[in-house]
């Protein structure tokens, strides 16, 4: 049973425009939150995260809100750029646990 | 050079094989990862090593075996294999252990693609 869903396989936004990428949980331990980003052949790399006690970080155009109550976080891009064309991989773990959990993950295309 | 380097990029071996995994992180951190992506699957945490020392085994067979010489160098020894292993093993280090400290994000390499047949 997947702990992190990422129901959303692809995504498809038009350049300048806003890009929200939604990401679901079951497990009510995970206290601490990423996004990854990855571009083909190679890892991904680390975008943006936030812990429990907080329901908003924000680190230039790139915003991680997080809904404790539906389980629920969200990451808005924007103004989307053509660069921002990558899969994005949603994860989480509980404090202190070396187990982050990824989803699957969601294509998105910026479309010129 | 920079970040974490993982070689080969892409590996194809016979299931009587033993072939091995190399990863090197040249950004003075403390902890290492083996993860696992097969296709349409989520990444998969294999082996953390801290320190050297190995602090998780997820419960992966044991015809992949991690070896940590060093806190810059790790391996994955593969023996045996059956082609369903067949998936993009990625290397990831973080300053301390993920888990542990919120400002220790995991930085991946980018992968070996290994191929079973």
């Amino acid at each position: 049973d997947q702990q992190v869903k990422q129901n959303s396989p692809s995504l498809s936004v038009q350049e300048g425009r806003i890009s929200i990428l939604n990401c679901d949980y079951t497990n009510s331990m995970f206290d601490y939150f990423l996004w990854y980003k990855k571009y083909p052949a190679e890892g991904p790399t680390f975008l943006i995260s936030i812990s429990s006690i907080k329901d908003k970080n924000e680190d230039g155009r790139f915003t991680v809100f997080l809904n404790k109550s539906a389980k629920h976080l969200s990451l808005h891009i924007v103004p989307s750029q053509p660069g921002d064309s990558a899969v994005y991989f949603c994860a989480a773990s509980p404090r202190g646990d070396d187990k982050i959990i990824f989803g699957k993950g969601t294509r998105l295309h910026i479309l010129p | 050079e920079t970040g974490v380097t993982q070689t080969p990029r892409h590996l194809v071996m016979g299931m009587t094989n033993k072939k091995s995994l190399k990863c090197e992180q040249h950004l003075g951190h403390n902890a290492m990862y083996w993860y696992k992506q097969s296709a349409k699957k989520p990444l998969e945490l294999m082996f953390v090593y801290s320190l050297e020392e190995r602090v998780e085994n997820n419960s992966v067979p044991s015809r992949f075996s991690p070896e940590c010489p060093n806190s810059s160098h790790l391996f994955l020894h593969l023996h045996t294999l059956q082609p369903e292993d067949s998936a993009l093993y990625l290397c990831a280090s973080s300053q301390d252990r993920a888990g542990v400290s919120y400002n220790s994000p995991l930085h991946f390499g980018n992968g070996t693609r290994l191929t079973v047949t």
